[in-house]
């Protein structure tokens, strides 16, 4: 199965520009989605197919990449984007990343 | 709307079978397909498997000994079952529509624990 490499955490300061990567074990063409999840709730896409904005979703956010090297950023980073995010890849049946964790400075 | 609901035990004791419904509304399960995501507490997501909107099936490699879905259109619902649980199978389980969109259930807290 394709294995998905995400930092576990980072700190920001709201104003700041965060960038977030995932590593795919092998090529995932541009299938990769980016999910938010906040405690206590369900995840949320935010990005699907590399960098495309879900419905809904600030333009805050965006994503990109293809094949193995992913990113996805916040820019600027809001006090109310402190969650967990995780990584999605699609391509080589389903497989979510580790989840890297942001936390505020 | 589009809605997911599971349902289930919170307890199911290890060796046993664990055995959960996914009952969706706002959508036929013969347009999308239905995807079973799992979260152990204070971790991160699994995915476990999916039952495809032509009824195809298809499941994550670890688990795929063990875990069974299913589905009737007729009720709308998509059935999860999976045996030979252990206490590591404990978790938040989720059904979710994953496409360009996303709906998600609840999710029910399953324990294994005797």
């Amino acid at each position: 199965d394709t294995v998905l490499t995400q930092s576990p955490a980072l700190a920001v300061s709201p104003g700041e520009r965060v960038t977030i990567s995932c590593r795919a074990s092998e090529s995932v063409s541009t299938l990769m989605h980016w999910y938010q999840q906040k405690p206590g709730q369900q995840p949320k896409l935010l990005i699907y197919k590399a960098s495309n904005l879900a419905s809904g979703v600030p333009a805050r956010f965006s994503g990109s990449g293809s094949g193995t090297d992913f990113t996805f950023t916040i820019d600027p980073v809001e006090a109310d984007d402190i969650a967990t995010y995780y990584c999605h890849q699609s391509w080589n049946s389903r497989t979510f990343g580790g989840g890297t964790k942001l936390e505020l400075k | 709307q589009v809605q997911l609901k599971e349902s289930g035990p919170g307890l199911v004791q290890p060796s046993q079978t664990l055995s959960l419904t996914c009952t969706v509304s706002g959508f036929s399960l013969m347009d999308y397909s239905v995807h079973w995501v799992r979260q152990p507490p204070g971790k991160g997501l699994e995915w476990m498997g999916r039952m495809k909107y032509d009824g195809d099936t298809y499941y994550n490699s670890a688990l795929k000994s063990r875990l069974s879905i299913s589905r009737d259109t007729s009720k709308s619902q998509v059935f999860l079952k999976m045996n030979s649980l252990q206490t590591e199978d404990t978790a938040i389980y989720y059904c979710t529509v994953l496409y360009y969109f996303d709906y998600w259930g609840q999710g029910v807290m399953v324990t294994v624990s005797s």
